[in-house]
């Protein structure tokens, strides 16, 4: 069964510091897909980086990368040069591509980020 | 519009009382999904539309959850007969085409609160 687990509820960052967020997965398929979203306070789920799971280069997008250890069956996301406009909750997600359309969050982790 | 609309933001119901929550996809989107989001935690799937078909409703908690989507467009999620523990966040997304790794934006939800 799909799973996902963030074990940090909460991560404090200093401004310009370097942040990663935990993210490890379980899934029995091969071919899949893993999210991350971003969700301020305002409650809109922000799409920030996709990995699939047969991708050999780890993602990135910006600031954002994702480090992505398959044989661990791990995800992080590394946010470089942190602003104070990151501060919010960060999901990471995955999608099984061998049936069905479900998409599966973690619990979250919030990221607070200190001027 | 340019991003997922989700309508009404805020809903309070008494316990008993019925619900329509409307989610209006980014124009030209085939697949649209809800979600469920408890206090302080991730989401979670409730359903997904291909255009008007509704291909999994696995998440639907019980039989006093409904989806439509009749003209592959707009869609309606109702609450019969509304609970306390339906009290949620209620998130609409929508993705480009059917393939599962497309990417899904999401409308800023509907919080429901039930009395």
């Amino acid at each position: 069964a799909q799973k996902i687990t963030q074990t940090q509820p909460g991560m404090f960052v200093q401004e310009k510091e370097a942040v990663t967020l935990d993210c490890t997965y379980d899934t029995s398929d091969q071919s899949y897909g893993l999210f991350w979203y971003k969700q301020p306070s305002s409650g809109e789920m922000i799409f920030l980086i996709y990995q699939g799971s047969y991708d050999e280069q780890n993602a990135t997008e910006g600031r954002y990368s994702l480090n992505f250890q398959k044989a661990r069956k791990s995800a992080n996301l590394v946010i470089s040069a942190s602003q104070l406009g990151d501060s919010a909750m960060y999901f990471c997600a995955m999608r099984e591509y061998s049936g069905g359309f479900k998409t599966i969050f973690g619990a979250g982790t919030r990221l607070f980020v200190k001027a | 519009g340019a991003g997922v609309s989700q309508s009404p933001r805020y809903k309070v119901a008494k316990r008993g009382q019925d619900v329509a929550l409307r989610c209006d996809p980014i124009s030209g989107h085939v697949s649209l999904f809800w979600y469920q989001q408890a206090l302080g935690q991730g989401p979670e799937f409730l359903t997904y539309f291909q255009n008007e078909a509704q291909l999994d409703k696995s998440g639907l908690p019980s039989d006093r959850f409904f989806a439509e989507r009749p003209e592959g467009s707009v869609s309606t999620l109702k609450i019969q007969r509304t609970q306390q523990e339906d009290s949620a966040v209620y998130l609409c997304a929508s993705s480009l085409g059917g393939v599962a790794k497309n990417i899904q934006y999401f409308g800023a939800g509907t919080r429901l609160s039930v009395l």
